[in-house]
């Protein structure tokens, strides 16, 4: 399978925990992307990666959140001291260079925070 | 910020019935995609529409880029068992953000009792 994976699908971790979330985007997509949706909304934005360079974060992304694509290829999301609002479905999305607007998402990892 | 209204919010479908929904913007978009996501998996990209006026088709799916460039629809000819799941519209404006899909709350497709 060529798509987008992520690891793990679920985490459930309790409140003050660190946690981390791994993205395998599809070989060869230089654009890389994260998004958090929550029940009966649709994903929102976090932030995106050209290769290695983090080009864009969103105000959602507070200084608890970090993320890395360090050898432009496989990325993590770490969210420091979780929260109970940090519980939702954290979305990764890779595209190409001919079709950037074409985000093609993986399964999401499920987090909840106790 | 931009936001997208889809509607309707839900609907029920009996099979073979054609579907209709829409989405629509106080704002621009110089992209329109289609997603389908099923319950506890990711969007899946069904369609992109790139210009004013567009129409494209995927099997079934037909969508269309409105000229204004403030909203797009999306119908479903002869719907079976498999199109239940949320529909989502997400549109992109180069002008706020080359990385930033602005999405709409969905619209979930459900089977009539």
């Amino acid at each position: 399978d060529t798509g987008v994976s992520q690891d793990p699908r679920h985490k459930i971790t309790k409140r003050g925990q660190n946690v981390t979330f791994r993205c395998d985007p599809i070989s060869e997509h230089n654009r890389l992307y994260w998004y958090r949706q929550t029940l009966g909304q649709g994903p929102e934005f976090l932030t995106y990666f050209q290769n290695e360079a983090q080009l864009e974060k969103s105000r959602l992304l507070s200084d608890r959140f970090s993320a890395e694509r360090p050898k432009g290829s496989f990325s993590t999301l770490e969210i420091q001291r979780t929260e109970q609002g940090d519980s939702a479905m954290y979305l990764c999305a890779s595209s190409d260079s001919l079709a950037t607007d074409e985000q093609f998402f993986g399964p999401g990892t499920r987090l909840t925070v106790l | 910020g931009q936001q997208l209204n889809q509607s309707p919010q839900s609907m029920f479908i009996q099979e073979g019935e054609d579907v209709s929904m829409n989405c629509t913007s106080s704002s621009i978009f110089n992209t329109w995609l289609w997603y389908k996501q099923d319950p506890g998996e990711g969007p899946v990209l069904l369609i992109a529409l790139y210009k004013a006026g567009e129409l494209t088709s995927n099997g079934r799916l037909t969508a269309q880029f409105g000229i204004t460039r403030k909203d797009s629809f999306l119908n479903i000819s002869a719907s079976i068992p498999s199109d239940v799941g949320i529909y989502f519209c997400a549109g992109l404006n180069y002008g706020g953000s080359q990385g930033n899909l602005i999405f709409g709350k969905g619209t979930k497709l459900s089977v009539k009792p």
